[in-house]
């Protein structure tokens, strides 16, 4: 079965950093990008990057660009999403999806779980 | 970038009624746009792409049409596993891939 297995959720205070997962299995994790999307409570879907895992090769959206670090380990079919600040503005919750093939611009079919960070003092 | 609207952003309908929702784009986008629904609580599901493809798995009572700047999602028979919301988004060539702001279809 292709699945996208996310980490936990995680509480954390402003100015900590968080470094959350997304581990792939399935398929071959190196041939397909992996996409992340940020969703804050009562709020729609923002595209917030994308990366290849072969080369790390990454994009992001304008309006995260700086504010976050997505990165991939190929050797543990595993992409990630890093704060080195966080602030209260980043509660969310934070999906990883799959395009259904190999190009950044196809649709996504498989979504992981969802990793719900909670940012408060 | 490429903005999407919606429209209306929010619905009320009953079980058997037919529903269409509008997706526009601030530019031509061909036909690289997706459909998804998300309950609450779970992650987004793909239903169409390509404007008008059903994702495999999908009722056939979703349809979806359109192509440049304005698209439709149909549903032409709502069930009541149908209640939720309703993401378009572009994927024209380049990132980011934005989505729409969303539809929320609502029990009457």
């Amino acid at each position: 079965e292709v699945q996208l297995v996310q980490s936990g959720a995680e509480v954390k205070k402003p100015g900590e950093s968080l470094k959350i997962s997304c581990k792939g299995s399935g398929y071959s994790f190196t041939n397909y990008w992996v996409a992340w999307v940020r969703q804050m409570p009562g709020k729609g879907l923002e595209w917030m990057g994308i990366i290849y895992p072969d080369d790390s090769e990454t994009t992001y959206s304008p309006s995260f660009q700086g504010q976050v670090t997505i990165s991939a380990d190929k050797s543990i079919s595993t992409a990630y999403l890093q704060w080195h600040s966080l602030k209260a503005s980043d509660t969310a919750m934070y999906y990883c999806a799959r395009p259904y093939s190999g190009s950044w611009s196809d649709p996504l079919d498989i979504w992981g779980q969802g990793t719900m960070v909670t940012v408060s003092s | 970038d490429i903005q999407l609207t919606q429209s209306p952003s929010f619905l009320s309908a009953s079980v058997g009624d037919r529903v269409t929702i509008t997706c526009r784009a601030s530019q031509g986008i061909s036909r690289y746009l997706a459909w998804y629904q998300q309950k609450p609580g779970k992650a987004p599901n793909l239903l169409i792409y390509g404007a008008s493809t059903l994702q495999s798995g999908v009722p056939s009572r979703f349809s979806g049409s359109g192509s440049g700047t304005e698209f439709t999602l149909t549903i032409s028979s709502l069930q009541p596993e149908d209640f939720a919301t309703y993401y378009c988004q572009h994927l024209d060539t380049y990132p980011p891939f934005t989505f729409g702001p969303g539809t929320k279809v609502d029990i009457k």
